[in-house]
């Protein structure tokens, strides 16, 4: 069963303009939350993370969403620029309870058209 | 290069044959954690250690699999009789601590079972 959906296998966007990325989980036990940027042919690098007792991150550009209670977390990237293109991973685990493993989305493709 | 290393990047085997891959981690970092990535899917946890000890492990960890991190420093991934569902990314991360911090992760070893 998979535990972190990421339901649009792939979005494009225009340079310039909004992206919105999303997320759903279903384990309400999870309590911490990750975004993760992948090129093809190298590893995941860490772009911004949310605890449970949040619901708003911001870092430059990159900014994620919390909603506990739809159990839906969303990353939001403005303006986009071609360099975002990638394959983005939302994740999640629940550290206080010993699972420090993430649990991954199969990922959204992002795709910034010039 | 202080990231996290990971030996080799490629490797072909025989079906049967066993495979031993290599992870060094940021040398701080003393939680290290091992991934399984398939074509389409999200990282998938496999296990994680605190120094030498291994502290969880997930149920796609079968007995074929074995890891050791012997002095808490570079950890090793056995795969014994490998299987052709064995071909698969191996991916490495490490973390400075648990708890609420991001993973670092290596560029993986991709492991092709002929």
């Amino acid at each position: 069963d998979q535990q972190v959906k990421q339901n649009s296998p792939s979005l494009s966007v225009q340079e310039g303009r909004i992206s919105i990325l999303n997320c759903d989980y279903t384990n309400s036990m999870f309590d911490y939350f990750l975004w993760y940027k992948k090129y093809p042919a190298e590893g995941p690098t860490f772009l911004i993370s949310i605890s449970s007792i949040k619901d708003k991150n911001e870092d430059g550009r990159f900014t994620v969403f919390l909603n506990k209670s739809a159990k839906h977390l969303s990353l939001h990237i403005v303006p986009s620029q071609p360099g975002d293109s990638a394959v983005y991973f939302c994740a999640a685990s629940n550290p206080g309870g010993g699972a420090d493993g993430l649990t991954f989305g199969k990922g959204t493709h992002l795709i910034i058209q010039p | 290069d202080t990231g996290v290393s990971q030996n080799p990047r490629h490797k072909i085997t025989k079906r049967g044959q066993n495979v031993t891959f290599r992870c060094d981690p940021i040398s701080e970092h003393n939680r290290l954690y091992w991934y399984r990535q398939t074509l389409g899917q999200g990282p998938e946890f496999l296990t994680y250690f605190q120094n030498e000890a291994q502290l969880e492990k997930s149920r796609l960890l079968s007995d074929r699999f074995s890891a050791e991190r012997p002095k808490g420093s570079f950890s090793t991934l056995e795969i014994q009789r490998t299987e052709q569902g064995d071909s698969a990314m191996y991916l490495c991360a490490s973390s400075p601590t648990g708890g609420l911090t991001e993973a670092f992760f290596g560029q993986g070893t991709r492991l092709t079972v002929v």
